[in-house]
């Protein structure tokens, strides 16, 4: 079984902090993303990587970073957590061919 | 931009009923098909996924789908709904640049 694991599942920042989000999986996947799930917009991406040290922006990369520096690890920074950010986080992966994204339990952030 | 609508944001059926789901996307090219379903407290699963072939695609828990081309669409549907159904359920489409994109979702709750 594919294991996506997020490090956090509950956080509560204060606005202005920085924020890491961590997640690895184990089955040697090239992709990986992240997205953030919010009531009535469903997932939307933040950005993903195909490779190490390789990424891309998604479709709402703003106040977002990432980092890629092994293939089982990609990291979701938020350089200065805002209360807009509060929001379920969702890293996934998949294979080279893409034929099906895992995902992992999620990370609920609260800013404050 | 391409995009995945789902038009149906909160459903709610009664034990037995049958089900449909709507999807629709918005990309020419060819695509790739998913359906993921997120029970409560639970991480995203597959329900079932398209990539060509027979335009019908059978899935776990009793789902299905069918890519209608012309239509741009991938409606989910299952013929008898149980109280074990209620979920959020999201449309899924891989176009080009390989980037995964969700549509907002629809929760589902069923009256046992």
């Amino acid at each position: 079984d594919v294991k996506v694991t997020q490090s956090s599942r509950y956080l509560v920042k204060r606005t202005g902090e920085k924020v890491f989000l961590e997640c690895v999986q184990d089955m040697d996947h090239e992709n990986m993303f992240w997205y953030r799930q919010d009531p009535g917009l469903g997932l939307r991406l933040i950005y993903f990587s195909y490779d190490v040290k390789m990424k891309e922006k998604g479709d709402i990369p703003e106040g977002y970073s990432v980092s890629r520096e092994k293939k089982e690890r990609f990291s979701l920074i938020l350089e200065s957590a805002s209360t807009n950010q509060t929001s379920m986080y969702l890293c996934a992966t998949s294979p080279g061919g893409m034929d099906t994204i895992y995902f992992g339990e999620g990370s609920w952030l609260t800013v404050v | 931009a391409q995009s995945v609508s789902q038009h149906n944001h909160h459903v709610i059926l009664s034990e037995a009923a049958s089900l449909e789901l709507g999807c629709n996307y918005s990309y020419g090219g060819t695509v790739n098909l998913f359906w993921y379903v997120q029970y409560p407290g639970q991480h995203l699963q597959l329900l079932l996924k398209y990539f060509s072939g027979d335009p019908l695609v059978k899935g776990i828990k009793g789902f299905e789908a069918e890519f209608i081309k012309s239509k741009f669409s991938f409606n989910l549907r299952k013929p008898s709904v149980q109280w074990s159904d209620t979920a959020e359920y999201f449309c899924a489409v891989i176009s080009s640049a390989s980037k995964i994109i969700f549509g907002s979702g629809t929760r589902l709750s069923i009256r046992p």
